[in-house]
């Protein structure tokens, strides 16, 4: 595996159900990010782990809750989630701050 | 706050047919600003950073530029696989300071 890996491609869920996101990157780098990608609007950035520490992100409804057990792997751990949440997520990495961004091929996700 | 605008939204050129896609940015103290490629259903795709005002990176058709208030990513002589979203967005400060634009989409047609 090369670059930043993502799985599952694709979900659909409940709005009971519990899931998890799973990112790996392969490329050696400190910092991990989540976004969320809607129609017509901007990438929305969601979380950042910098050397597996994590970095706040306030507006991130609690539904939504990050895991980062090393460099090379995050978690996207969902429950309880509105059909608004319906988008695709993107994880990405970069070596460190003010770095370009390495993106994986995003989860693309349903809330029923 | 930061903010990022890209014009036009959507963009179709003949093929050989040169043009440019406008980045207008607003942002205190730019650290990096980066241009993506996004194919449907796929990951953005890293192009470029340019870290200050007067900068040029060139790859294959394209050059993106920077002044203090803008950028332009410049397409000359487009195929039809340079079809794709172009996104543009700025950094300030720490990780969690990127800001991105709505892309322009861009048709290239044979």
């Amino acid at each position: 595996e090369t670059g930043v890996t993502q799985t599952p491609r694709h979900l659909v869920m409940g709005m009971t159900n519990k899931k998890s996101l799973k990112c790996e990157q392969h490329l050696g780098h400190n910092a991990m990010y989540w976004y969320k990608q809607s129609a017509k609007k901007p990438l929305e950035l969601m979380f950042v782990y910098s050397l597996e520490e994590r970095v706040e992100n306030n507006s991130v409804p609690s539904r939504f809750s990050p895991e980062c057990p090393n460099s090379s792997h995050l978690f996207l751990h969902l429950h309880t989630l509105q059909p608004e949440d319906s988008a695709l997520y993107l994880c990405a990495s970069s070596q460190a701050e003010g770095h370009e961004q390495f993106f994986g091929p995003g989860t693309r996700l349903t809330v029923l | 706050e930061d903010q990022v605008t890209q014009s036009p939204e959507a963009l179709r050129l003949q093929e050989g047919e040169s043009s440019s896609l406008n980045c207008s940015y607003t942002v205190s103290g730019l650290r990096g600003l980066f241009w993506y490629r996004q194919d449907p259903g796929k990951g953005p795709e890293f192009l470029f950073t340019l870290y200050s005002a007067g900068e040029e990176k060139e790859k294959e058709r394209l050059k993106a530029t920077l002044t203090k208030k803008e950028s332009f990513l410049h397409i000359t002589a487009p195929k039809p696989e340079d079809s794709a979203t172009y996104l543009c967005a700025v950094q300030n400060g720490g990780y969690q300071k990127v800001t991105f634009g709505t892309g322009t989409k861009l048709q290239v047609i044979p």
